[in-house]
C-alpha cells in the first residue's frame, strides 16, 4: 500500500477553473503538509495541519484553501486558477508534531497545468 | 526560510563514494541537520539526520563538523540509482517547518 497517496498525478485545466487535489496517508500521522514546487525546482511549504488543525500558512494567496476532514486527509482546493499556479503538489506527512526524529513522508505528487 | 548552502551540482562515478558538503554556518544549537533526496519525477525521500554526531544508516553516513557549521553526506558507493537532487535541511526540533533549498543535482556516471 502506498504510504501517502495523492490524487490525481496530472491536472490540465482552464484559467478562472477552480480545482482540487487530495491527500491520504495510512501511516497513522498527526501532522500533514503541502509544498508547491515551481519550475525552477524550488520546493516550498504551503500550509501545515496537526491533528486537522492549521498550523502553518507560509502567506499563500486565499485562492488556496485546505480543507483536513480528519487527519488522514488533507485536501486542497484552489480558487480561481492563475498560469502561476502551475507546478507540482507535493502532499507530505509526518508522525510527531515536534521531535527530534520528526521525518516527512512524500506522495508521489500533482502535475498541475493552467493554460 | 533555507540556512544552507549547497553546490548546484556534482558528479560521482559508480562505485565510488559521493561526497556531498552542505554549510550551515548559523545553525543554532538546537538544531538538527537533515538531509532528503529527490529522484526525477518523485516526491522527496528522507536519508538521514544528525545533532553533533556521526551518523550512519543502510543508504549514507552524515559527517558533522565538531563546529556544526557544515556537513557532509556520503554515499559510500553511488549507484546510477542515486542520480537525484540531494537536499540538506537544518530545522529546530521542536519546529514543524522543513525548509528546503535548491540542493545538489548530483549525477552518477556510468
Amino acid at each position: 500500500d502506498t504510504a501517502v497517496s495523492q490524487t490525481p498525478k496530472y491536472l490540465v485545466t482552464q484559467m478562472g477553473n477552480d480545482k482540487s487535489i487530495k491527500c491520504e496517508q495510512n501511516l497513522g500521522h498527526d501532522t500533514m503538509y503541502w509544498y508547491k514546487q515551481d519550475s525552477k525546482k524550488f520546493l516550498k511549504i504551503m500550509f501545515s495541519y496537526n491533528n486537522k488543525e492549521l498550523i502553518i500558512n507560509e502567506t499563500v494567496p486565499n485562492r488556496f484553501s485546505p480543507k483536513s476532514p480528519d487527519k488522514a486527509h488533507l485536501n486542497l482546493h484552489i480558487n480561481s486558477l492563475e498560469l502561476g499556479d502551475s507546478a507540482v503538489y507535493f502532499c507530505a506527512s509526518s508522525p510527531f508534531r515536534t521531535g527530534a526524529n520528526e521525518k516527512l513522508f512524500f506522495g508521489s505528487g500533482t502535475q498541475l497545468s493552467v493554460l | 526560510d533555507a540556512k544552507t548552502t549547497q553546490p548546484p551540482s556534482m558528479d560521482c562515478a559508480e562505485g565510488r563514494a559521493a561526497n556531498l558538503p552542505c554549510n550551515h554556518s548559523t545553525i543554532s544549537g538546537n538544531e538538527y541537520v537533515y538531509w532528503y533526496r529527490q529522484i526525477h519525477s518523485q516526491g522527496p525521500q528522507y536519508i538521514i539526520h544528525g545533532l553533533k554526531n556521526n551518523e550512519t544508516n543502510e543508504m549514507a553516513s552524515l559527517i558533522i563538523t565538531e563546529d556544526r557549521k557544515s556537513s557532509t553526506l556520503i554515499l559510500p558507493h553511488a549507484t546510477l540509482r542515486d542520480t537525484a537532487v540531494y537536499y540538506c535541511i537544518v530545522r529546530e526540533h521542536t519546529g514543524n517547518q522543513f525548509y528546503f533549498g535548491t540542493g545538489t543535482s548530483l549525477t552518477v556516471i556510468p
